[in-house]
């Protein structure tokens, strides 16, 4: 079984430039997690979403980020315009089906974004 | 808010000792807690934890819930340099929404 795949694994980018990352999750997975990671700190949730609709983006930097999930598969996430505080690395995770208590989620490799 | 606290932050061991990670959780509508470990790249899945005082066991790790006490254990047996790493908490609550916590850095020296 193919895992969830994400793209660039690294990127490095001035302040106030745009970037995006791109997530292809688990097929069939019907929940997909977007985390940010500051080194020394665990997963901070983004925005979730169950196929493609919002279920949780209390904690998206709206003003700057940006997720979208067309079609219910892949995922996008976008930061514009980028600060440094925004380095970190960015988790794409996705799960079979939300409300079931018996599935957990898998992670993608990650997205080291560098700000400078 | 919903909030899930880890401790210690970090220890170091010797190869053969056994450690024992906790994870407490103040979590509105729980539905599991879960287990992770990160190496320098994707977290992977240890175990799911549903109903308290069940111990989950594989190889050289278990975990248990308390419920009533809103905390959990994870315990690793005879360690090895292998086991280095950070062990991820994190609880799902209704929805499917996961919180993690702040990790535990173990590291073990030959």
């Amino acid at each position: 079984e193919a895992g969830v795949a994400q793209s660039p694994r690294y990127k490095i980018i001035e302040k106030r430039q745009s970037v995006a990352f791109w997530c292809n999750p688990i097929s069939g997975h019907a929940t997909l997690y977007w985390y940010q990671q500051i080194l020394g700190q665990g997963p901070k949730l983004l925005i979730q979403f169950q196929n493609n609709g919002v279920v949780d983006d209390s904690q998206l930097p709206k003003d700057r980020f940006s997720a979208e999930r067309l079609k219910g598969v892949d995922s996008t996430l976008k930061i514009q315009p980028a600060k440094l505080e925004d380095s970190a690395v960015y988790l794409c995770a996705s799960s079979l089906f939300r409300g079931r208590s018996d599935t957990e989620a898998f992670f993608g490799q990650g997205t080291r974004l560098t700000v400078v | 808010e919903d909030k899930v606290v880890q401790s210690p932050l970090s220890l170091v061991v010797h190869e053969g000792d056994t450690v024992t990670l906790n994870c407490s959780y103040e979590v509105t509508n729980f539905r599991s807690l879960l287990w992770y470990k990160q190496e320098k790249k994707a977290p992977t899945f240890l175990f799911m934890l549903t109903s308290s005082g069940i111990e989950k066991k594989s190889g050289r790790l278990s975990s248990i819930l308390d419920k009533k006490e809103l905390f959990s254990i994870l315990n690793i047996t005879a360690t090895q340099t292998g086991d280095s790493a950070v062990y991820l908490c994190a609880v799902e609550s209704q929805g499917g929404k996961l919180i993690f916590g702040q990790g535990t850095e173990l590291s073990v020296k030959p």
